[in-house]
C-alpha cells in the first residue's frame, strides 16, 4: 500500500540538541511538506519542496532545516535555535500541479522537551 | 492572504444527532476547498473536497457544498456515530499549492 511513513512516533529532545524527524513516501509524489500542529491551532507550514534538491521556507521556518536529496524522503531537523519545539509534526505529500490535488498526510511525530 | 475560519469547538453530540461545522474562507481567485479529519494520535485524512462553486463533496455520510456567494463550505452529517469523534479541519488551496487550514473543531459523539 502506498503511503507516508513518519518516524519516530515519539521523540524527546534535550536542551541544545538537534533532532531529525524522518518522512518517507512511496506515492511517487513530487511535492512534500512539513507542518507543525499546536493544541487549538490549525496546521502551520514549516517548509515545503516541490522537487528534488529544491525547497522553500513556509510560514514558521525559523529554527528548522530540511533537505530533499531523494524524491521519497524529506527529513526535518529541529535545531537548538527553535526555542519552543514541543508540538505534533506532520509530513504531507502531493502532486504539485493543480489546485484540486489534496495533500496526503503521515501519522505524525510528537516531539517533547526533556 | 488566504485564510479559513472555523466554528469553535468543542462540539458534543449524542449518537444519531445532526452535525454541522461552519467554515468560511477568504481567498483571491477560485480556491479548492477540503475537509480533513484527524482521529486521536493520528495524522490527517482527506474527508471530502470541492473544486468549484456549487460543487458538493461527500464521503462517509458527510457533505459540504462550495458556496461562493457566502464564501462558505460548511460540513454536515445527518446522523453521527461514536466513531465520528475526531477533530475536523477545513482547508483551502489557492493559486499556489499551499493549504491554509482552519483551527480545527473537536467533535465528541456520546452513545
Amino acid at each position: 500500500d502506498g503511503g507516508i511513513t513518519q518516524s519516530p512516533k515519539y521523540l524527546f529532545r534535550k536542551e541544545g540538541q538537534n533532532v531529525t524527524l524522518s518522512c518517507e513516501q512511496n506515492l511517487n509524489h513530487d511535492a512534500m511538506y512539513w507542518y507543525r500542529q499546536d493544541p487549538g491551532q490549525g496546521l502551520r507550514l514549516i517548509y515545503y519542496s516541490q522537487i528534488v534538491n529544491d525547497f522553500q521556507k513556509g510560514d514558521i521556518a525559523e529554527g528548522y532545516s530540511v533537505s530533499r536529496e531523494k524524491k521519497e524522503s524529506f527529513p526535518l531537523t529541529v535545531t537548538s535555535a527553535q526555542k519552543n519545539p514541543t508540538a505534533f509534526y506532520l509530513c504531507a505529500s502531493s502532486i504539485p500541479t493543480g489546485q484540486n490535488q489534496p495533500q496526503h498526510f503521515g501519522d505524525g511525530t510528537r516531539l517533547s522537551i526533556l | 492572504g488566504d485564510s479559513v475560519t472555523q466554528m469553535e469547538g468543542p462540539v458534543t453530540l449524542s449518537e444519531e444527532a445532526f452535525l454541522t461545522i461552519n467554515c468560511t474562507y477568504t481567498a483571491t481567485g477560485y480556491p479548492s476547498l477540503f475537509w480533513y479529519v484527524q482521529y486521536p494520535g493520528e495524522g490527517l485524512q482527506l474527508l471530502l473536497k470541492a473544486t468549484k462553486a456549487d460543487d458538493k463533496g461527500s464521503n462517509k455520510g458527510f457533505e459540504a457544498t462550495y458556496r461562493k456567494e457566502t464564501t462558505s463550505f460548511h460540513l454536515e452529517k445527518g446522523s453521527v456515530q461514536v466513531s465520528d469523534s475526531a477533530v475536523y479541519f477545513c482547508a483551502l488551496k489557492g493559486n499556489d499549492y499551499k493549504l491554509s487550514f482552519g483551527a480545527g473543531t473537536t467533535v465528541t459523539v456520546r452513545a
